[in-house]
């Protein structure tokens, strides 16, 4: 079993629809939590950090539940421009240790 | 212009044939890092680096070897590279005490080896 697990998708969304991801990860010791963005195999980016009170930026909002170990990212109003790759990551071990889901594919149609 | 560099971008090789990927940042970061990335696993990361002459292995380590002689440069290290190396390389870099912040990463080095 993979240690962070993500729907691969692809998910295929009409511009302006909500769309959710969900991410589940199996170390209960994993101590932060991110959403990266990557477009066609160019270098993943930041897209937020997760946090266990939930967090929203713009369009986007990231949830965390820690007891059923699980990460979500709500995309409203999706743009054109959504269209990527979207990575859960984790981090253990003090930060240093770094797990990649492998990523659930985003199409957003006009 | 803060960045990650990685060099070279594209590499074609053959078995056996040693080969070093570099990497390098200007933003004075202790934390660096090394993935690859696979179609269908994600990125897995191969080794990372704490500060200068402070290295570790991540998910999957074997056969590559790595240095930090510098805090700036993060060489990838391939002694005798295989065709199952054949991946998307990515460096990241992150700052110090930043465990909730992000990584940055260059761009990537596509390696083929035949």
């Amino acid at each position: 079993r993979k240690e962070v697990e993500q729907d691969p998708g692809p998910f295929n969304v009409p511009e302006g629809a909500t769309v959710a991801f969900n991410c589940t990860y199996s170390n209960s010791a994993s101590q932060s939590f991110f959403w990266y963005r990557q477009d066609c195999r160019k270098e993943p980016k930041l897209l937020m950090s997760v946090y266990s009170s939930g967090n929203e930026d713009g369009r986007f909002t990231a949830q965390l539940n820690r007891a059923s170990q699980y990460i979500s990212l709500l995309i409203r109003d999706s743009k054109l421009s959504d269209s990527a790759t979207y990575l859960c990551v984790v981090s253990q071990g003090g930060g240093f240790k770094t797990i990649f889901g492998a990523g659930t594919r985003l199409f957003v149609k006009a | 212009e803060a960045q990650v560099t990685q060099n070279p971008r594209y590499l074609i090789t053959v078995t056996g044939k040693k080969l070093t990927v570099t990497c390098s940042q200007n933003m004075n970061h202790e934390y660096m890092s090394w993935y690859r990335q696979d179609p269908g696993l994600g990125l897995r990361q191969i080794y990372y680096s704490m500060n200068v002459e402070v290295t570790d292995k991540g998910d999957v380590p074997e056969g590559y070897k790595v240095s930090r002689k510098e805090k700036r440069n993060f060489p990838l290290i391939l002694e005798s590279p295989s065709p199952n190396q054949t991946s998307l390389y990515f460096c990241a870099s992150r700052p110090p005490g930043a465990e909730k912040e992000t990584q940055y990463f260059g761009p990537g080095t596509r390696l083929l080896v035949l």
